[in-house]
């Protein structure tokens, strides 16, 4: 079946800029997390949904960042003021629940990432 | 806060069992650990989790020993296509997925 999709595949903006990234989970994950990651660097955590609502948004790393899920699918990363240390890959993951009984995580399902550049 | 540690880079030749060994110094009782693979301009691709002593698939083995402090991936026969960063996660409480900076293991010919 369909993996986790994310549009725009790249992304340039000026500085100071709004942007949206969207991100298409695998139809029927309950789980949505977005990750940025730089150059070099291992992804890093932004935020994870639970359905509709952000059960952890401990990552984002300041209030110009914002994330939503409204109908539990698809999930939209939005910056605003965007700065040019914003430029990264942003990656999409998706699993069925976030950990199936017994507490044995459950396998994240990444998207390719948009590469947001920011001049 | 769950850290790994593991090898920055790595080189093997086409053929050879390659082993990966990461640190969890405070892994927690109920704490799992993963590993993903990653391909330039991909995203991660899940390998293998496991808890405790040996999980088997596929495509590779992951050694955990009995105090859980450290685990070993071990890829059998690697090809030039196994040329990836390789990471290891120990997974803690809500299941965001901290990422170290990974091994970079090139495949040689």
């Amino acid at each position: 079946g369909a993996g986790v999709s994310q549009t725009p595949s790249n992304k340039v903006t000026e500085k100071g800029k709004y942007v949206e990234l969207r991100c298409d989970p695998i139809s029927g994950h309950t789980a949505l997390y977005w990750y940025r990651q730089s150059l070099g660097q291992g992804p890093e955590f932004l935020i994870y949904f639970q359905g509709t609502g952000a059960a952890d948004d401990s990552g984002l790393p300041n209030d110009r960042f914002f994330a939503v899920r409204p109908e539990g699918s698809v999930s939209t990363l939005k910056i605003q003021r965007t700065e040019r240390g914003d430029s990264a890959v942003y990656l999409c993951a998706s699993s069925l629940t976030q950990a199936s009984g017994g507490g044995k995580p459950n396998e994240q399902f990444f998207g390719p990432g948009t590469r947001l550049t920011v001049l | 806060l769950a850290k790994t540690t593991q090898p920055i880079s790595m080189d093997s030749y086409e053929g050879q069992e390659v082993n990966i060994t990461c640190s969890h110094n405070n892994i927690a009782t109920n704490d799992y650990i993963t590993w993903y693979q990653q391909f330039p301009s991909q995203g991660p691709r899940f390998i293998i989790q496991g808890y405790k002593t040996k999980v088997t698939n596929e495509v590779a083995s992951l050694f955990i020993p009995a105090d859980r402090k450290s685990s070993t991936l071990s890829l059998p026969r690697v090809s030039l296509s196994d040329t990836a960063v390789y990471y290891c996660l120990h997974i803690a409480g809500t299941y965001k997925y901290i990422f170290g900076t990974g091994t970079r293991l090139k495949v040689l010919a």
